[in-house]
C-alpha cells in the first residue's frame, strides 16, 4: 500500500542546534501533517499543511518550529534552535483529500533525542 | 480541546477470543472517528472509521459509535495473534483532518 517514508529513523542533536525532519509523503496526496509523541505519552497534533500554507497548529508548535516542502520534494520540519523538551517521536502523514472519511497516511516516526 | 479516553491500557486474549476495545471522546462535534492499529516498529496504519451511530462491520472487526455517550469501540472477532498490536481511537474535528489520538490499548493475542 501507500508508504510515507521518514528518514532518518533517529537523530541526536545537540540543544541549541538546528535540526530538520524529512517527511517523503505519498506521491499524489496534498495534505500533509506532523505529530509529535513524547515517551510514554499519546500522539498530539503539531501541524497541518496544504498548497504551500500553514492551515491549522497545535499550541504545541513553537515559534521554533517551521514546516515546508519545497517544489514538491520532502515535507520537512524544522527546529531552530532546538530545547530539552523537543525530545520526542515525530511523526509524519499525508492524505489525498481533507474530508473526514479520506485515510490518513502516517510514517513510521522519526525519534529526535536532544541532548 | 478534544480529551481522548481508551480502556483497557492492555489486553491479553486467547486465540478465537472476542476482544472489546473502548473509547470516549468530549467534543460532541466530532464528525468521524477512526480506529488505527500499529505493530511493533511499524507506521501507525488506518482499520476502520464510522461516521452515522450505530455499527459497521469489515471482515472480524465492528466498530460500535454511540455519540450521544461520546462513546465508540472496536470489537474484534476470532482474535489472532496477528492482531496483536497497540489499537489507537481518534475522532476527528475541525476542518483540516485533525486527529485527536487516544494513549491506546496494547492487545496481546496468545496463540
Amino acid at each position: 500500500g501507500p508508504k510515507v517514508l521518514q528518514i532518518p529513523s533517529h537523530q541526536i542533536i545537540d540543544m541549541g542546534q538546528m535540526v530538520t525532519l524529512n517527511c517523503d509523503p505519498v506521491s499524489n496526496h496534498l495534505y500533509f501533517y506532523w505529530y509529535k509523541q513524547i515517551l510514554g505519552q499519546q500522539m498530539e497534533f503539531l501541524v497541518n499543511f496544504y498548497n504551500g500554507k500553514v492551515m491549522e497548529k497545535s499550541k504545541l508548535f513553537k515559534d521554533q518550529f517551521s514546516v515546508e516542502r519545497p517544489d514538491g520534494s520532502y515535507f520537512t520540519l524544522k527546529i531552530q534552535p532546538t530545547a530539552l523538551e523537543d525530545s520526542a517521536v515525530y511523526f509524519c502523514a499525508s492524505s489525498l483529500e481533507q474530508g473526514g472519511n479520506t485515510e490518513v497516511f502516517f510514517g513510521k516516526g522519526t525519534r529526535l533525542t536532544v541532548v | 480541546q478534544q480529551n481522548v479516553q481508551q480502556s483497557p491500557e492492555s489486553l491479553i486474549v486467547p486465540e478465537g477470543a472476542r476482544t472489546s476495545l473502548n473509547c470516549t471522546f468530549s467534543d460532541s462535534a466530532s464528525q468521524y472517528f477512526w480506529w488505527y492499529r500499529q505493530h511493533s516498529g511499524k507506521a501507525p496504519k488506518a482499520l476502520m472509521s464510522i461516521f452515522s451511530n450505530g455499527e459497521k462491520e469489515e471482515g472480524r472487526f465492528t466498530i460500535h459509535l454511540n455519540k450521544a455517550s461520546l462513546h465508540f469501540s472496536l470489537h474484534i472477532r476470532d482474535s489472532q495473534p496477528s492482531d496483536s498490536a497497540l489499537y489507537l481511537c481518534a475522532p476527528l474535528s475541525g476542518s483540516f483532518n485533525k486527529l485527536t489520538f487516544g494513549a491506546g490499548t496494547r492487545l496481546a493475542v496468545c496463540p
